[in-house]
């Protein structure tokens, strides 16, 4: 089993459209927890961090579920810039940051 | 926040030759990461460079396949030695700066095609 499992999609919505991952983890001693934008060709970007009390920035909303060990983003009104891959990244003890493999999101006009 | 500049963004290179990557960070770090990114897959970290001392493998790679230099806290090298196509890969330095998480900056990755 992976250590940061994400479904790779490709998620392709039409433009205003509201869109969920998830992204589930195997080590119950993680600390910290991401997600990160990755635009074609380019490097990854901190999207948000995500608090176990849930956080929202603008459209997007990231929700940590300890028990059930996953994390979750929700895309509200999806815009064309949204396209990309979102990558589920998760840090344990010891400076370890473990990356999923990403979600490919194509937003249409 | 830390900007790394990270060179070259891309190259082709003959099997067998090996090629230099560098990164400058515009901060002293303590830690700088190392990571590779094939077509369609997650991040996979090749090694830690900490400055004065070797740097720290993962599993599946080796000092003699990925030598690492980190002769300062702003700047680390990390050399593909004796390419083969399988090294084809995008190859990105990394920086972790604490915030109110720690949060973890890229260079521009560097694309490297072997034939």
């Amino acid at each position: 089993r992976k250590e940061v499992e994400q479904d790779p999609g490709p998620f392709n919505v039409p433009e205003g459209a509201t869109v969920a991952f998830n992204c589930t983890y195997s080590n119950s001693a993680s600390q910290s927890f991401f997600w990160y934008r990755q635009d074609c060709r380019k490097e990854p970007k901190l999207l948000m961090s995500v608090y176990s009390s849930g956080n929202e920035d603008g459209r997007f909303t990231a929700q940590l579920n300890r028990a059930s060990q996953y994390i979750s983003l929700l895309i509200r009104d999806s815009k064309l810039s949204d396209s990309a891959t979102y990558l589920c990244v998760v840090t344990t003890g010891g400076f370890k940051t473990i990356f999923g493999a990403g979600t490919r999101l194509f937003v249409k006009a | 926040s830390a900007v790394i500049s990270q060179k070259p963004s891309r190259d082709i290179c003959q099997r067998g030759t090996s090629l230099t990557i560098q990164c400058q960070v515009d901060s002293q770090v303590t830690m700088m990461f190392w990571y590779r990114q094939q077509p369609g897959q997650s991040l996979t970290l090749i090694a830690t460079a900490n400055q004065g001392s070797e740097a720290t493998y993962e599993s599946g790679f080796v000092i003699d396949k990925f030598p690492i230099s980190r002769p300062n806290l702003t700047f680390s090298t990390l050399t593909v030695s004796n390419m083969s196509p399988e090294d084809s890969s995008i190859y990105l330095c990394s920086v972790e700066v604490e915030t109110a998480n720690t949060e973890a900056f890229f260079g521009q990755g560097t694309r490297l095609t072997v034939v």
